[in-house]
């Protein structure tokens, strides 16, 4: 079946310092969404991508969506306390498809 | 605003106690989903509901059914709980039409179940 691999899984940032995740699918994605988890909270809904090569903006978050369909960026400029949480990349395979994939995630630190 | 409950954050229950955890939403989803979220495995999908009385397996659906007799209420049942399934586990719920560039889930708080 359908896999996404999603890293680092953990990573340690000194506040101001850029973060950045990737995220790889086995199959080419039909999108792909990006969800944040804060600490003892739920996933929440960041944005989707859907076209090749697609670049979304968010404030200090940047998207990014591969050529080919296959892989994902997520780039955070000047980390700061409020980024800190886990983020999960998660796709789709294509239309039809109810199942999103979840990447395994990856847990942002920000030391101030 | 989407809002996705849970019936309980925290629950403890006793090996081969049946367990029943609720969800229910009020946005008139099409979809409704069960996953299990451990640490380092991220989120995996139990099962999930594209319309009243209608299920699919998801990846981990073994010790694990679901009950959908209403849109809005999904139910996660564990026949016989067993110390491997304590963990915590999130209900989502999406609207689907038919294109994926608009279907994203809408998640409950979570229930964090330990079986003992």
């Amino acid at each position: 079946g359908q896999q996404v691999m999603q890293i680092p899984q953990y990573q340690h940032v000194q506040e101001g310092e850029d973060f950045t995740t990737y995220c790889n699918s086995s199959t080419t994605l039909s999108n792909i969404q990006w969800y944040k988890q804060r600490p003892g909270g739920h996933p929440v809904f960041l944005i989707q991508l859907v076209k090749s090569g697609e670049v979304k903006k968010q404030k200090r978050l940047t998207f990014q969506f591969g050529e080919a369909k296959k892989n994902s960026s997520l780039h955070i400029t000047a980390t700061q306390t409020t980024d800190v949480g886990t983020y999960f990349c998660a796709g789709f395979s294509g239309a039809g498809s109810y199942q999103l994939t979840f990447g395994k995630g990856t847990k942002l630190s920000v030391i101030p | 605003d989407v809002k996705v409950t849970q019936s309980s954050r925290y629950l403890v229950k006793r090996t081969g106690e049946k367990v029943f955890l609720e969800c229910v939403q009020d946005m008139d989803h099409e979809n409704m989903f069960w996953y299990r979220q451990d640490p380092g495995l991220g989120l995996r999908l139990i099962y999930f509901s594209y319309d009243v009385k209608m299920k699919e397996k998801g990846d981990i659906p073994e010790g694990y059914s679901v009950s959908r007799e209403k849109k809005e209420r999904f139910s996660l049942i564990l026949e016989s709980a067993s110390t491997n399934q304590t963990s915590m586990y999130l209900c989502a719920s999406s609207l689907y039409e038919y294109k994926p560039s608009t279907d994203t889930q809408y998640f409950g708080p979570g229930t964090r179940l330990t079986v003992l």
